[in-house]
């Protein structure tokens, strides 16, 4: 199985700073990495898909980069309504995908 | 308007079965691979099953492998899980899923989810 782990695990920031989240995979997922955002009590959404990719009405902040083991989620300008639980998803191993134990960004 | 909507969940004993249903409107159902993911209470996101738009396709967690089973009905635009032996563990928010693509490939994600079914697995 691979393990995907999410660091920090609770990130402690300002509004309008930048947040910069880590998924780093047990090995190599190629580019096959998602990025969900979830708040209390509310299902995830998505905001990228394939490593890179804006999801749908995703706003310009977010980005994503990466590929193989090590891939970054960059917030570039914290809005109020960011703050949430951030998880990351590989599809590389059929049907063994796996999600990462999430990051909580939360206000400083 | 995209959307799931799950049911079917609730309290069960373990070792009993429970079935749930997700209904999908908004978009083409037959044309999109479907997933359930579920979240144990306060914990993080675990992907259970998923099924290729045409059912030819089916997989399974280790830990539901043997127990749980994934189907479609794509004439009824609707999607089951039907879970049996339940066990503790298993109790968890249940949502549903829709997949960007079709079948199911590494590139992709979920982009459309339902607010989920809560199932309470206790004596």
């Amino acid at each position: 199985e691979i393990v995907l782990t999410q660091s920090p695990a609770t990130l402690s920031l300002s509004p309008g700073e930048r947040a910069t989240l880590s998924c780093r995979a047990s090995q190599s997922v190629s580019s096959y990495l998602a990025w969900y955002q979830q708040k209390p009590g509310q299902a995830p959404r998505l905001l990228i898909y394939d490593a890179s990719n804006r999801a749908t009405g995703i706003p310009a902040r977010f980005s994503g980069s990466g590929s193989g083991t090590d891939f970054t989620l960059t917030i570039s300008s914290l809005e109020p309504e960011d703050f949430a639980v951030y998880y990351c998803q590989q599809r590389s191993n059929w049907p063994k995908w796996t999600f990462g134990q999430g990051t909580k960004v939360e206000i400083k | 308007e995209v959307q799931l909507v799950e049911s079917g969940g609730g309290l069960v004993q373990p070792g009993r079965s429970l079935r749930l249903s997700c209904a999908a409107s908004g978009f083409t159902f037959d044309d999109y691979a479907m997933h359930w993911v579920r979240q144990a209470p306060g914990k993080g996101l675990e992907w259970v099953s998923g099924i290729s738009w045409n059912s030819g396709s089916i997989g399974y967690a280790d830990s539901v492998k043997g127990r749980f089973t994934i189907s479609r009905d794509n004439a009824k635009n609707s999607l089951y899980l039907q879970m049996n032996s339940l066990r503790a563990e298993d109790t968890a928010l249940y949502y549903c899923a829709k997949d960007i693509e079709w079948e199911l490939l590494g590139k992709g994600a979920f982009d459309i989810w339902g607010q989920g079914t809560m199932v309470t697995v206790s004596s």
